[in-house]
């Protein structure tokens, strides 16, 4: 069984680069499996962020990109502010038709 | 504006049946596939169902299959969720989706604010 893999936990600092990455356990992945990025925080729905690879939401500030680097799918944030802070999960789709969620990343921004 | 108002949340016991709704609004439904994503309490998002735009594909999660079926009414806007023989570890918030195009292998973008399920003795 193909497992999607995340960071469980990354910290950045205000004003601060991080760049978040999306695996397979086995594998490469690549535009065609359309890697998405959703942003939750507690007791709240997710946020669409970028959606296949790189396609930014409506209203999602353009200091969220998304890319694929080496063999991962990446979320970027550049200017991390604190309302960043959040969970952040990807999701490939990789032919069954079903998509398959990472673990998740839990960023601290301080 | 996409709006996706999920219903029919509640407390169930372990063995019981549940049907959960999602009334959809602000877009040509019948030209998008939707899903069914569920969080359980402290966990992380997990896929549970799929529907093509015009209800002849559907998908299941392994751990769902044989007992949720996913279905949908074009002329009412409206996608459901039944449940049955429900387990303890069914219980989550039950979030409606929409996805990018009619195939359930394009991403989803839109989502409800999730139903919660219970379920317990």
């Amino acid at each position: 069984q193909t497992v999607v893999t995340q960071e469980p936990s990354f910290s950045v600092s205000p004003g601060g680069t991080v760049t978040l990455t999306c695996g397979l356990s086995s594998g490469s992945v690549s535009t065609s499996y359309y890697p998405s990025w959703y942003q939750q925080t507690p007791g709240q729905a997710p946020r669409t962020l970028i959606y296949s690879t790189n396609t930014r939401s409506s209203g999602v500030p353009d200091r969220f990109s998304g890319s694929i680097l080496g063999n991962k799918a990446a979320l970027t944030i550049t200017g991390a502010q604190a309302d960043d802070e959040s969970d952040y999960y990807c999701v490939l789709y990789m032919g069954s038709s079903l998509g398959v969620f990472g673990g998740g990343t839990k960023l601290t921004v301080l | 504006e996409v709006q996706l108002v999920e219903s029919g949340g509640g407390l169930v016991q372990p063995g019981g049946s549940l049907r959960l709704s999602c009334a959809a609004s602000g877009f040509t439904f019948s030209s998008y596939a939707m899903h069914w994503v569920r969080q359980a309490p402290g966990k992380g998002l997990e896929y549970v169902s799929a529907i093509s735009s015009n209800g002849g594909s559907t998908y299941y999660a392994n751990s769902v299959k044989g007992r949720f079926t996913i279905s949908r009414d074009n002329s009412k806007n409206t996608l459901y969720l039944q449940m049955g023989s429900l387990r303890a570890e069914d219980m989550a918030v039950y979030y409606c989706a929409r996805g990018t195009c009619s195939s359930t292998s394009c991403p989803v973008t839109s989502w409800g604010q999730g139903t919660l399920v219970t379920v317990s003795s």
